[in-house]
């Protein structure tokens, strides 16, 4: 399996404007994760879902932020209208149910001007 | 709340010598896991070690063991004989029964030639 495959890897874009981040979880893992990284914050879970379904969206910071897993090999996070506060790297990780580690992708740097 | 807390935001050693990082967690959960994650300047979250709850003995990866005091909630990282490519933040993790992953705000560390 090729690990978590997230897209795009950096991403800029105008205050005001929409961003997709996209997410492949390692096949067969029940659980993803998205997370949002920043110096201030650290890693910050923004929400999670098993088995497509999402569990707590808790740390989703605002209504502009949206997440879906329409199956178990794709997901998406959504911004919408973006601010320059939102920019972070936004990592997604799937795993097996809590015996095992969360696998990471390589995350998306997103910067918002 | 379930929290992960490292107090040291940054650390610096001499190669070769042996350096730990702390970490303490709040939980009422008696059955949980923790890891450290170490994420290098490419960004990427690598697993460096885990520890079940109901264990008592420490875990231990050739260079990198743990002190797991349970009842004192602390899960201290161990790198001995430290090398240039250990340079990167450590983020201690916990998680629950719910299997949500919460991260600690991370330790930067430096290994210094």
């Amino acid at each position: 399996d090729a690990g978590v495959i997230q897209s795009p890897r950096h991403e800029v874009t105008e205050m005001g404007q929409e961003v997709t981040l996209r997410c492949k979880p390692i096949s067969g893992h029940d659980y993803l994760f998205w997370y949002r990284q920043t110096m201030m914050r650290g890693l910050e879970l923004l929400i999670y879902f098993n088995n497509n379904v999402p569990i707590d969206d808790s740390g989703m910071p605002e209504d502009r932020f949206s997440a879906k897993m329409p199956n178990a090999s794709f997901s998406t996070l959504k911004i919408q209208p973006s601010e320059p506060r939102d920019s972070a790297v936004y990592f997604c990780a799937s795993s097996f149910p809590r015996i095992t580690e969360a696998f990471f992708g390589q995350g998306t740097r997103l910067t918002v001007v | 709340a379930q929290t992960v807390t490292q107090s040291q935001p940054e650390m610096s050693v001499q190669e070769a010598e042996t350096v730990t990082l702390s970490c303490t967690y709040d939980t009422s959960e008696n059955n949980y896991y923790l890891f450290w994650y170490k994420q290098p300047p490419s960004r990427q979250m690598i697993l460096v070690i885990r520890q079940e709850a109901y264990k008592q003995q420490n875990a231990t990866e050739n260079r990198f063991s743990v002190n797991f005091q349970k009842a004192a909630k602390s899960f201290s990282l161990k790198i001995s004989d430290s090398q240039l490519g250990d340079t990167a933040m450590y983020f201690c993790a916990f998680i629950d029964r719910d299997d949500k992953i919460i991260f600690g705000k991370g330790t930067r560390l430096h290994i210094l030639p």
